[in-house]
């Protein structure tokens, strides 16, 4: 049963502190997401990647988010320093699809940061 | 770009009823229209999706219709159960965009 894996599940760490978010996206799929989930705001896309190629990361805050796929099995969602406001579920999804995002994404459970 | 809404933002129905979630679009070159389950403590799931060149999609107890005139599309589910309590997400896009806008969510909550 094909899935997409996220590690951590949870993650507490205090302000200030670096943390990294991995994701194992279905073997086959061509589209890597990143969503940030709170109550606030909901779905926002932070990131994503085609064919591991960085297409658009507008949603990320530039100056502590980065995303990465270093390889075809692992993306990468680091922030540093985090805060508080960066309390969140990460979510990452993949599926495969065109050009346009017209198509299922499959979500992994996500994970749970709480920065204090 | 693209802002989808949602409403109402929770729901409460008797079980065996039907639940209606509306969601409205801004952008009319939108042409695909996908609805998302989240159950509590997991990632969401697509449960059914429609694009612009249809006015209805159906799947057993669920259907979508679309309205393109008035922007808004909406999900229905008949003969609800227990197992429909979660958030649904609706979300609209336009082929050759990159971003797929997702609504805020509606809590369906199912009464036994």
């Amino acid at each position: 049963d094909a899935r997409v894996t996220q590690t951590p599940r949870h993650k507490v760490t205090e302000m200030g502190q670096e943390v990294t978010m991995r994701c194992q996206p279905i073997l086959g799929h061509n589209t890597v997401f990143w969503y940030r989930q709170t109550m606030m705001q909901g779905l926002e896309l932070l990131a994503y990647f085609r064919n591991r190629a960085p297409l658009d990361d507008s949603g990320m805050p530039k100056d502590r988010f980065s995303a990465e796929m270093p390889d075809a099995t692992l993306a990468t969602l680091k922030i540093q320093p985090s805060e508080p406001r960066d309390s969140a579920v990460y979510f990452c999804a993949s599926g495969l699809l065109g050009d346009s995002l017209t198509g299922e994404l499959f979500f992994g459970e996500g994970s749970r940061l709480t920065v204090l | 770009g693209e802002n989808v809404e949602q409403h109402p933002s929770t729901l409460s129905v008797q079980e065996g009823d039907s639940a209606v979630i509306k969601c409205t679009y801004s952008d009319s070159a939108s042409n695909y229209f996908p609805w998302y389950k989240q159950e509590l403590g997991k990632g969401p799931q697509l449960i059914i999706d429609i694009r612009s060149n249809v006015g209805e999609k159906k799947d057993q107890r669920i259907a979508v219709t679309l309205n393109k005139t008035a922007k808004h599309f909406s999900l229905h589910i008949t003969e609800t159960q227990p197992e429909d309590s979660a958030v649904y997400f609706c979300a609209a896009t336009a082929y050759g965009n990159n971003r797929l806008a997702f609504g805020k969510g509606n809590q369906v909550v199912v009464i036994p």
